[in-house]
């Protein structure tokens, strides 16, 4: 059974940059199955799409956040990690890292943009 | 704001049937049939109800059913159980501008 788990700082300062790491176990980040992905709800419970990884390299951000977001993966750890620049207390929220089904036909895959599994979240508050 | 619209509540007796509404634009929920549903309870996890408009994943109850009419999707839930009682979002994607789009959410309470 497949499971996430978000870990890292609960508290940042405003101006720093983020950082978390989502660690799968029961499964391989490496497999072509699954995108890889990160969604943050905000305190008054909005959600939003921060971005993916898959093929263990290949990253796609929301337009939003592109500038200030990097999603890398460490295959040898079976985590893939969340850095998030320049934060602000509009970046305070509950960090979700989650998986999302590939779709596959004879043309390649695609994205189904749903998201199946979900880690427990965790926390992270911007504030000095 | 959430680029999709959600009521903020909706309630039902157990037993009745209730319908949460998502509307969303012709950019996102009426150009694509990717519209997916979440449950959370309190404190919890969002949990993945229905994908792709009107697709149950296994394991979810059969009194969970979606569908799509334009620019809006819906959530129907069943023969309400106190369960049920949770807050809903739908999402959809929105093409390349925006990816995924998520509702506000709508609390569902079992009287």
């Amino acid at each position: 059974q497949v499971q996430l788990q978000e870990s890292g700082p609960g508290l940042v300062k405003p101006s720093q940059t983020l950082s978390l790491t989502c660690t799968v176990s029961g499964g391989s980040i490496s497999s072509p199955s699954y995108y890889w992905t990160w969604i943050r709800q905000h305190p008054g419970k909005d959600l939003e799409w921060i971005g993916y990884i898959y093929n263990s390299g290949n990253t796609y951000y929301n337009p939003s956040l592109r500038s200030r977001v990097t999603i890398s993966a460490d295959t040898s750890k079976n985590q893939f990690s969340l850095k998030l620049s320049s934060v602000t207390a509009a970046d305070t929220a509950v960090y979700y890292c989650a998986r999302e089904p590939r779709g596959r036909d004879s043309l390649g895959y695609y994205n189904n943009w749903y998201f199946d599994l979900w880690g427990r979240g965790t926390l992270v508050t911007v504030s000095s | 704001q959430s680029a999709l619209t959600q009521p903020a509540s909706v309630s039902g007796s157990p037993g009745q049937s209730i319908t949460i509404s998502c509307t969303g634009t012709s950019t996102d929920i009426g150009n694509y049939n990717f519209v997916s549903w979440y449950q959370q309870h309190p404190g919890k996890v969002p949990k993945l109800m229905i994908f792709e408009v009107s697709n149950r994943p296994s394991g979810v109850s059969n009194r969970f059913s979606g569908s799509k009419s334009g620019n809006t999707a819906s959530l129907t839930i069943s023969g309400l159980q106190a369960e049920d009682e949770a807050d809903y979002y739908c999402s959809s994607y929105a093409g390349s501008s925006s990816h995924v789009v998520f509702g506000g959410g709508t609390k569902l309470t079992v009287l």
